[in-house]
């Protein structure tokens, strides 16, 4: 089982709002973690959104709008990367990434459709 | 402007060798952390080694490791990667990022070199 499995993709419509999960295998608790996100736009390198922890832990990324946040759903074991206001250009891949056993772990990706 | 930019990528047979690099531009290259991360085509993003600022602290994927050797040169601001034994499972993108300290994020990416594992 991989240490991060997010849905490969979501769909959602321009104005609504994108909650994508990142869910930690199981005996991985998420309160213990900084989760980060990334997004990824076509022939583009990863972009940082913001780091989230618990709510005296976070960091925004530079520029980053505040229409994206994060959060965590402790009953799922899972960070969230809520988009509100959706966009077209929020059409991307986003990952999610955590420190883990000495190593960066990325989740799979989730590709967001703006429809 | 803060800039990274990864050169060495190419056609190579399995088995063969590479060396990439990345050169840091308009920061104080010294005190980053800085790691190694490819995208396969078509794929999602994978890790792949990790070296603090002093070269004290080296990690590498369990994909990677006993095959690749990451370095770097603070005098030249220049990370590397050895890579060798490669396989056609390598062929990637691979970009190098910088860690922010304290936070961790890897704010400043490159735009990558391609490695292409074939025969």
């Amino acid at each position: 089982q991989a240490v991060l499995t997010q849905p490969s993709s979501l769909s959602a419509s321009p104005g609504a709002s994108a909650s994508l999960t990142c869910t930690l295998r199981s005996g991985i608790n998420v309160g213990s973690y900084r989760i980060y996100w990334y997004r990824q736009k076509p022939g583009s390198p990863p972009q940082y959104l913001l780091r989230y922890k618990s709510d005296s832990d976070k960091q925004q990324g530079s520029g980053v709008p505040s229409r994206f946040s994060g959060s965590k759903d402790a009953s799922a074991n899972a960070g969230i990367l809520l988009i509100s206001g959706l966009q077209s250009e929020d059409e991307a891949d986003y990952y999610c990434v955590i420190w883990h056993g000495s190593a960066w772990v990325f989740g799979g990706g989730t590709k967001l459709t703006v429809l | 402007e803060v800039q990274l930019v990864e050169s060495g990528g190419g056609l190579v047979k399995p088995g063969g060798s590479l060396r990439l690099s990345c050169a840091a531009s308009s920061f104080t290259f010294t005190t980053y952390n800085m790691n190694w991360v490819r995208q396969a085509p078509g794929k999602g993003l994978e890790w792949v080694s990790y070296i603090s600022s002093s070269s004290s602290y080296i990690y590498y994927a369990d994909s990677v490791k006993g095959r690749f050797t990451i370095s770097r040169d603070n005098a030249k601001n220049s990370l590397y990667l050895q890579m060798n034994s490669l396989r056609a499972e390598d062929t990637a993108v691979y970009y190098c990022a910088r860690e922010t300290p304290e936070t961790n994020d890897f704010h400043i990416w490159g735009q990558g070199t391609m490695v292409t594992v074939s025969s």
